[in-house]
């Protein structure tokens, strides 16, 4: 199983509300991501998870709060966004030590949301 | 910190023709990784290919191929046999280790279409 699978796939939420992305792997990995990819530009890193720590933070503004309750599930929380963090958010997960063969990140297909 | 270049916004190929797409980086670091990832238009994020620095082999998968040349900080990508599916975005990606995880550091990408 290769997979990371992240819901929903689709999202639209008020300035006001409050709603979790959710991304889940079974690989046995122990590092996971958050990336944020606007419309043709690249992913650009947000959160880093390494053995269910929060291990680097990007300087994401606070409206965006991330949780990995164990090593196969990771959360984002949203609250009281705005209309430009509407963006594609992609989960991805990897091994986490240096010196493991594979090194590559695997990747969700990622949530659009929308913030209105 | 590292910088990822990618000169080519868009190109196009013939169906069964090669093309090649580059890419440079800039980086202090000895030992890394790089990655050619492919995004179609189902969002998700697809690894097509993975470079050890270390390794002075080409690395090759079917179809693709790369060339890196380590000095010259250049990792280009050869797609032989294009295919009507291989139309997508392509990012070239660097990563080292550290000792808060790894870092994915993403070119800005090439739009790769091929024509039947």
């Amino acid at each position: 199983d290769t997979e990371v699978t992240q819901t929903p796939k689709h999202l639209v939420m008020g300035m006001t509300n409050k709603k979790s992305l959710k991304c889940e792997q079974h690989m046995g990995h122990r590092a996971m991501y958050w990336y944020k990819q606007k419309a043709k530009k690249p992913p650009e890193l947000m959160f880093v998870y390494s053995y269910e720590k929060l291990s680097i933070n990007e300087s994401v503004p606070s409206r965006f709060s991330p949780e990995c309750p164990n090593s196969s599930l990771l959360n984002l929380h949203l609250h009281a966004l705005q209309p430009e963090d509407s963006a594609l958010y992609l989960c991805a997960s990897s091994h986490a030590s240096r010196g493991v063969m594979n090194t590559e990140a695997f990747f969700g297909q990622g949530t659009r949301l929308t913030v209105v | 910190a590292q910088t990822v270049t990618q000169s080519q916004p868009e190109m196009s190929v013939q169906e069964a023709e090669t093309v090649t797409l580059s890419c440079t980086y800039d980086t202090s670091e000895n030992n890394y990784y790089l990655f050619w990832y492919k995004q179609p238009p189902s969002r998700q994020m697809i690894l097509v290919i993975r470079q050890e620095a270390y390794k002075q082999q080409n690395a090759t998968e079917n179809r693709f191929s790369v060339n890196f040349q380590k000095a010259a900080k250049s990792f280009s990508l050869k797609i032989s046999d294009s295919q009507l599916g291989d139309t997508a975005m392509y990012f070239c990606a660097f990563m080292k280790w550290e000792t808060s995880g790894s870092r994915l550091t993403f070119g800005e990408g090439t739009q790769l279409t091929v024509n039947p």
